[in-house]
């Protein structure tokens, strides 16, 4: 069936460190993908986004890398910070799905000082 | 710029009792409109969306129900809770074409209800 997993549920970095968070999707007619953070209590906030046109977008610190041929997603946090600590989820959209965004499951980020 | 109102934060309601939940958003018009439930430690599930005022798609079949009685407002209730409908519930906008195949623009969740059934 359709899905968009992650491959790791938690992950664990010292401040300053670097901080890739992977995604899976199997759709590959999947267009559109979105990075949320979603801190404790809160909705998730859009991070970076990327269409399927595209391989790489940056932001600020971070950079959102998209491999179609293998069907992964990642996102890489420069610099992680502690207020980087969060659940990190990836989506994906897709023409036919209309407006509707498939959500992976989340990946908890715990950043160490 | 546009900004999302959800409330209450916080709920807890006995089973059987009737619920609310309310969702407006500001700086917009048309918008999208969507509810979400994310349950503990899980990714979120999309219950309804809607496109315009009146119109609900459903997503899953379901103890709840949503309308749109205006433009930027949005509702999802239920007239007999069940202990199943414990979650954390969110509403989302997206600007108007994403259904038309502009998919290209997030979603942009407000912060959620909290809600508990005892």
């Amino acid at each position: 069936g359709e899905s968009v997993g992650l491959h790791l549920p938690t992950l664990s970095v010292q401040e300053g460190d670097n901080s890739i968070i992977n995604c899976a999707y199997s759709n590959s007619a999947s267009d559109y993908f979105i990075w949320y953070k979603q801190e404790s209590g809160k909705g998730p906030q859009f991070i970076i986004d990327i269409r399927s046109n595209m391989d790489k977008r940056q932001g600020q610190r971070v950079t959102v890398l998209l491999n179609k041929t293998v069907k992964h997603l990642s996102l890489q946090i420069a610099a992680t910070q502690p207020g980087d600590s969060a659940v990190y989820f990836c989506a994906e959209m897709r023409e036919t799905s209309g407006s509707r965004l498939t959500f992976g499951e989340g990946t908890q980020l715990t950043v160490n000082p | 710029s546009q900004t999302i109102h959800q409330w209450p934060a916080t709920l807890v309601q006995p089973v059987g009792s009737p619920l609310s939940l309310e969702c407006t958003v500001e700086g917009t018009s048309n918008p999208n409109l969507y509810w979400y439930r994310q349950a503990a430690g899980r990714g979120l599930q999309l219950l309804f969306y809607s496109v315009g005022i009146g119109q609900i798609s459903s997503e899953v079949p379901q103890n709840l129900s949503a309308s749109r009685p205006q433009d930027r407002q949005y509702i999802l209730s239920s007239k007999k809770l069940l202990l199943s409908d414990s979650g954390f519930y969110l509403c989302a906008w997206s600007p108007a074409g994403v259904a038309q195949g502009v998919y290209n623009s997030p979603l942009h969740f407000g912060n959620g209800t909290r809600l508990t059934v005892t």
